[in-house]
């Protein structure tokens, strides 16, 4: 089985443009996490997606935000963009919401200018 | 401050040396999870621990969960330089859903 995909893998973006990055999770898995990764520190939770409802938020402005498709497939927007936001992007999937292990995919490394 | 401490922070050793990585925190955690991390790629899953006490042996890696479950070790015994990377500790606390991280701890096995 194929395991969490993720696109784009590279992305180079300017301060103050918009990106969507995508994320198809493992079949059979409804829940889709987002992770920032800043260089050298352990991944930040940004949002929990289950059954295409917002389950959780981190602690991120409201520049970012996400969905979840019926499909279960997810899309991370970020708007404004800042140069702090350049970072490696992580979507976690799992089969529910609780306590279930999370898979991780291979990540979109964001690169602002 | 962090929930969940990792130390060491980084880690230098010779082949065949063993060594142990701790994850502590003052919260209760249902479940805890080790991840491998390569450079650029994304955290691969080693283990999960849900049990207080618990140990699960995986290969030259034995990981313990604390018997109040606030804790965690990853212990490797006669590491390789194929162990090399960061070992990132995460935890779903009690009660809660998101997945918490550790700082993670770089390692690396010099030959």
């Amino acid at each position: 089985d194929a395991g969490v995909t993720q696109s784009p893998t590279h992305l180079i973006k300017t301060r103050g443009q918009h990106v969507t990055l995508r994320c198809s999770p493992i079949s059979g898995h409804k829940s889709v996490s987002w992770y920032q990764q800043v260089l050298g520190q352990g991944p930040q939770f940004i949002f929990q997606y289950y059954e295409k409802e917002e389950r959780g938020r981190g602690n991120f402005p409201d520049r970012f935000s996400a969905r979840q498709f019926p499909n279960y497939s997810s899309e991370l927007n970020v708007n404004a963009l800042l140069l702090g936001d350049s970072a490696l992007y992580l979507c976690a999937s799992s089969r529910s919401a609780r306590g279930e292990t999370q898979y991780f995919g291979p990540g979109t490394r964001l690169l602002v200018l | 401050t962090q929930l969940l401490e990792q130390s060491p922070q980084f880690l230098s050793i010779q082949e065949g040396e063993n060594l142990t990585v701790y994850c502590n925190s003052s919260s209760v955690f249902s479940s805890l999870q080790w991840y491998r991390q390569e450079p650029g790629e994304g955290p691969v899953l080693l283990v999960t621990v849900v049990t207080g006490g618990e140990v699960k042996k995986l290969k030259r890696l034995t990981f313990q969960f604390g018997d109040a479950r606030k804790d965690s070790s990853l212990h490797i015994t006669a590491a390789q330089p194929g162990d090399t990377g960061l070992y990132l500790c995460a935890g779903v606390q009690e009660y809660g859903n998101k997945l918490v991280f550790g700082a993670g701890t770089i390692l690396r096995v010099k030959s």
